[in-house]
C-alpha cells in the first residue's frame, strides 16, 4: 500500500525557514517523480513544486520560485521541501503527491494527510 | 500558465439526483485532465485520471469524459457520502499543473 506521511509543519514567523518532509513507503520512491502541493484551509489547490526521481530536474511556482527547494533522498525514502523567507500567504497545508505511473511526470494521485504550516507573528 | 474554470463553484442536490460538473481549460490539454474528491479536514480523493479512466476502488456512478478544453464529471445517483468538494487538475505539458477552483456539492 502507498504511504505518504508529512511531518515538519508549525507555526514560523515571517521571514523564518521551515524544513517539511514526507516519509514514502509501499513502493519504490526512487522511480516516481514526486510533487508537492498546497492548500490554503478552506480555499483551492496549488500546484507547488516536483522533482524528478534522482533530483536532477526540479521545477517550481512562480509564487515559490527562490524561496523554496526540493530535494529527495532515495536512499531513505524521503522527499523534502526546504521552504525559506516564509510569508502569510505561504500559510497552508502542505501535500507530498505521487502519480499513478512511474513514467508520469506530473500526476498527483496518492496524497499524505497534509502538514500545516502556519506563517505569523 | 493554463487556467482552468470550473462551473458550478457550489451546487444543491439531492440523494439519487444525476449531477454533471464541469471543468474547462484555457487551452487544449488532449486528455491530461484528473478529478478529485475532498471531504472537510482530509487530503484529497483521485476519482477519475486521464480524463475518463476511473481510479481503482471508486464506485462506478463516477465517470469522466471529455478532451481537449471541455471536461465533465457525472455522478449518475448521487449517495449520501458523495456530499464534498470536487476538483479538476490539468498535467499537461509543462508545470505549473493548475486546479480548478472547486465545486462544492451540498445537499
Amino acid at each position: 500500500e502507498v504511504q505518504l506521511v508529512e511531518s515538519g509543519g508549525g507555526l514560523i514567523q515571517p521571514g523564518g525557514s521551515l524544513r517539511l518532509s514526507c516519509a514514502a513507503s509501499g513502493f519504490t520512491f526512487s522511480t516516481y517523480w514526486m510533487t508537492w502541493v498546497r492548500q490554503v484551509p478552506g480555499k483551492g489547490l496549488e500546484w507547488v513544486s516536483r522533482i524528478n526521481t534522482d533530483g536532477t530536474t526540479t521545477t517550481y511556482a512562480d509564487s515559490v520560485k527562490g524561496r523554496f527547494t526540493i530535494s529527495r533522498d532515495n536512499a531513505k525514502n524521503t522527499l523534502y521541501l526546504q521552504m525559506n523567507s516564509l510569508r502569510a500567504e505561504d500559510t497552508a497545508v502542505y501535500y507530498c503527491t505521487r502519480a499513478l505511473f512511474y513514467y508520469d511526470s506530473g500526476g498527483s494521485h496518492y496524497w499524505g494527510q497534509g502538514s500545516l504550516v502556519t506563517v505569523s507573528s | 500558465d493554463i487556467q482552468m474554470t470550473q462551473s458550478p463553484s457550489s451546487l444543491s442536490a439531492s440523494v439519487g439526483d444525476r449531477v454533471t460538473i464541469t471543468c474547462r481549460a484555457s487551452q487544449s490539454i488532449s486528455t491530461f485532465l484528473d478529478w478529485f474528491q475532498q471531504k472537510p479536514g482530509k487530503a484529497p480523493r483521485l476519482l477519475i485520471y486521464g480524463a475518463s479512466s476511473l481510479q481503482s476502488g471508486v464506485p462506478s456512478r463516477f465517470s469522466g469524459s471529455g478532451s481537449g478544453t471541455d471536461f465533465t464529471l457525472t455522478i449518475s445517483s448521487l449517495q449520501p457520502e458523495d456530499f464534498a468538494t470536487y476538483f479538476c487538475q490539468q498535467t499537461y505539458s509543462l508545470p505549473p499543473y493548475t486546479f480548478g477552483q472547486g465545486t462544492k456539492l451540498e445537499i
